[in-house]
């Protein structure tokens, strides 16, 4: 069964402390690895899909990353404005699978 | 980016009753779409695929008699929540397929049964 794991489930974040989230992932023929932002209340904003190991996409003071197993987004001397829930999901064999999140509070 | 259009934002309704939730792509059109629900610090569930012109597609356990769903035409899905009873209280998100990997998400419905 295609499962997506994400880690810490919440983090929160002195401004300008950078960090990492880390996204876990079982799935059958990987075809993408995406990553969303949700704020409260909303649907899911696209931020980045990646397609194969090694491959990095940046946006902002947003960077990921992705390996065979994992993802990780790294968030680089975050804002208060970088509050939000930010998800994984991963697409193979199955539709899209989500993880459950990591909310991230940036404190100023 | 793509913009995906979800209407109404909240609604509330008495138990017993159906309601209906729009997915509009506004500015592509969007042959697949689909319709997921989320609890609070829970991911997103997809519910079912919505195939413009065909039956949609729904995931196991989704009842599709409570869950109507029609995709019409190429920028319209809509879901219809038939005899609505407190425990289909959740937020619903639709999302419109733009090329194979990539989906635009609404903004979602808030549905709070009485």
């Amino acid at each position: 069964e295609d499962q997506v794991t994400q880690s810490p489930e919440a983090l929160r974040l002195q401004e300008g402390e950078s960090s990492s989230l880390n996204c876990s992932y079982t799935v059958s023929g990987l075809r993408g690895l995406f990553w969303y932002r949700q704020d409260p209340g909303k649907g899911p904003e696209f931020l980045f899909t990646l397609y194969s190991a090694g491959e990095e996409k940046e946006k902002e003071r947003l960077k990921a990353t992705l390996t065979k197993k994992e993802s990780f987004l790294h968030i680089t001397a975050p804002k208060p404005e970088d509050s939000a829930t930010y998800l994984c999901a991963a697409s193979g064999n199955t539709p899209l699978v989500f993880g459950k999140g990591t909310r991230l509070s940036v404190i100023a | 980016g793509a913009v995906v259009s979800q209407h109404p934002s909240w609604v509330i309704c008495k138990s017993g009753t159906s309601v209906k939730i729009e997915c509009r792509s506004l500015d592509f059109q969007a042959t697949t779409m689909f319709w997921y629900r989320q609890f609070p610090k829970q991911s997103l569930m997809l519910m079912a695929t919505s195939n413009e012109g065909s039956k949609a597609t729904y995931e196991q356990g989704v009842e599709k008699d409570k869950f109507l769903i029609n995709h019409a035409s190429l920028t319209l899905s809509t879901l219809t929540v038939t005899s609505a009873h407190p425990e289909d209280s959740s937020f619903y998100i639709c999302s419109a397929r733009v090329s194979e990997n990539i989906q635009y998400f609404g903004a979602g419905t808030r549905l709070s049964v009485l």
